[in-house]
């Protein structure tokens, strides 16, 4: 069984300042890796992907996360945060190939990303 | 290019009512999932397809039904409503192919069980 874990429900930055999500997974074997940003009232959209190659995934919107197999993380982050980052971030997991059944997602329980001025 | 339509909206029933969600995608993908999205437990696998005519339980899949009569469209049934089934209800498509397995949502759906 697979499980995704998110520290920090909340996560609150000044607009410039470093984003950094933190998602951490449990798998028997690596995993697929995702980051989806929900904004209000929304449904979710792809941020980045990690299935294979190169360990540091660059996505949408400025945002990055980098694959450490020996640390089972996979964070996201954003090197200065803009008052439109503000939502919802959720890091998902799937098994690597057809054994997931495509694309069974395993999501984190979700960060809520607030901007400041 | 409408991507996943989810139908309805927005929708109160009434405990013991049935309902149907619809979702619909043109992306002719062969993956179709539905989602149930809690305050603080994320997104849990309700139901999933492979292929039209296909249909297999997720993570929390007691209370519903599910059906995949044509490819583009995969449903959602509630046959008797309850309390602990309001949610946020998010159904999502992908090829489910090995180097190509993004999943797109539809804008959800908010159900109220009263």
């Amino acid at each position: 069984a697979q499980s995704v874990t998110q520290l920090g429900s909340h996560v609150s930055v000044s607009e410039g300042a470093l984003v950094l999500l933190r998602c951490n997974y449990s798998s028997s074997v690596p995993p697929y890796l995702f980051w989806y940003v929900q904004y209000p009232n929304q449904g979710l959209q792809l941020l980045l992907k990690y299935t294979t190659g190169a360990t540091l995934v660059k996505g949408i919107n400025g945002f990055e996360a980098e694959f450490k197999k020996s640390e089972t993380s996979f964070h996201l982050t954003k090197p200065s945060a803009h008052m439109s980052d503000a939502a919802e971030y959720f890091c998902a997991v799937t098994p690597p190939g057809l054994a997931g059944g495509g694309n069974k997602l395993t999501f984190g329980t979700g960060t809520q990303l607030k901007v400041e001025l | 290019n409408a991507g996943v339509t989810q139908t309805p909206k927005f929708r109160v029933l009434k405990t013991g009512q049935s309902m149907t969600l619809l979702c619909a995608q043109d992306m002719n993908h062969e993956y179709m999932y539905w989602y149930r999205q809690d305050p603080g437990m994320g997104l849990r696998l309700i139901h999933y397809s492979v292929g039209e005519g296909t249909t297999a339980k997720g993570e929390v899949p007691d209370g519903y039904n599910v059906s995949r009569l044509k490819k583009q469209n995969f449903l959602l049934g509630l046959e008797s409503a309850a309390p602990s089934q309001t949610s946020v209800y998010f159904c999502a498509s992908s090829y489910g192919v090995v180097m190509n397995t993004e999943a797109f949502f539809g804008q959800g759906t908010r159900l109220t069980v009263v």
